[in-house]
C-alpha cells in the first residue's frame, strides 16, 4: 500500500531564509507525486508534480522539488521563503493508472518569522 | 477558466439529519474525486468517478455515498450523521483517470452539532 510521510509537523523559519519540507513515500514503483498548499480555510492549491522526466521539477511561487528514487524522497525546497509562504504544506503519491485516488501525508504547517 | 466549484461552502447540520455537497469540475474535466479532511485523520480519500461510473471508493461506511452526472458535475451524500463526519470536503477534478495534474476545490465545511 502507498503510504506518504511528512516528518516535521510544524516548522519555523525566517523570512528570507531557504527552505526545505521534507516527504518521504513507499510505493512499489515510480509514483505520481504532488506537492500542495493549504492556507487557512481554503482548498488545496498545486505547488508542483513529477510524473517522469527530469527528477528537479519546478513550480509555483518558487518552489522546486527533487525526486530522488533512491532515498523514496520527494522534498521541497524555495531559496528564500516570503511572509506569505506561511501555509500547510501536504505531500501527495498517486499510482500510475489511478491518479485520481492520492494518498496524503499528514502535512507541515509553516510558520514565517518576520 | 473557471476552476473547481463546490457548493455548499458552509453548513451546520444535526446528527442523524443527511447532507449533499456539490461539485462541478473544471469544464472539459470528466474525473471528480473527493477527499474528507479532519484535524485527526488528515486528507482521506472518498471516492472517484469517471464517466458517471465509480472506480475508487476508500475506507468509508455505506453512509457515504456519490453519484457522477452525464455533465461531469458531482455529488456525495452522508446519511445519519454522525459528530465524527464534521469535516472539509473538498472535490478535485482531472481530465481524465491517469496522469493528469488533480486540481481542487475550496472545499465544503460540514459542521454536525
Amino acid at each position: 500500500a502507498q503510504s506518504v510521510t511528512q516528518p516535521d509537523i510544524h516548522i519555523t523559519v525566517s523570512e528570507g531564509a531557504s527552505l526545505e519540507l521534507r516527504c518521504n513515500y513507499s510505493y512499489g514503483a515510480t509514483p505520481y507525486l504532488f506537492w500542495y498548499v493549504q492556507s487557512p480555510g481554503q482548498g488545496l492549491q498545486l505547488l508542483l508534480k513529477y510524473f517522469s522526466g527530469d527528477t528537479l521539477v519546478q513550480g509555483i511561487k518558487g518552489f522546486e522539488a527533487e525526486f530522488k528514487r533512491s532515498q523514496s524522497s520527494f522534498n521541497l525546497r524555495k531559496p528564500s521563503v516570503h511572509w506569505s509562504d506561511a501555509a500547510e504544506y501536504f505531500c501527495a503519491v498517486g499510482a500510475r493508472g489511478g491518479a485520481q485516488k492520492l494518498v496524503f501525508g499528514q502535512g507541515t504547517r509553516l510558520t514565517i518569522n518576520p | 477558466k473557471a476552476g473547481v466549484t463546490q457548493t455548499p461552502r458552509y453548513l451546520i447540520k444535526t446528527r442523524g439529519q443527511q447532507v449533499t455537497l456539490s461539485c462541478s469540475p473544471i469544464s472539459g474535466h470528466r474525473s471528480v474525486s473527493w477527499y474528507q479532511q479532519t484535524p485527526g485523520q488528515g486528507l482521506q480519500f472518498l471516492f472517484e468517478y469517471f464517466s458517471e461510473t465509480q472506480r475508487n471508493k476508500g475506507n468509508f461506511p455505506g453512509r457515504f455515498s456519490g453519484r457522477q452526472f452525464s455533465n461531469s458535475r458531482s455529488e456525495m451524500n452522508v446519511s445519519t450523521l454522525e459528530l465524527g463526519d464534521s469535516a472539509l470536503y473538498l472535490c478535485a477534478s482531472s481530465p481524465s483517470v491517469s496522469g493528469n495534474t488533480i486540481y481542487f476545490g475550496e472545499g465544503s465545511w460540514l459542521t454536525v452539532v
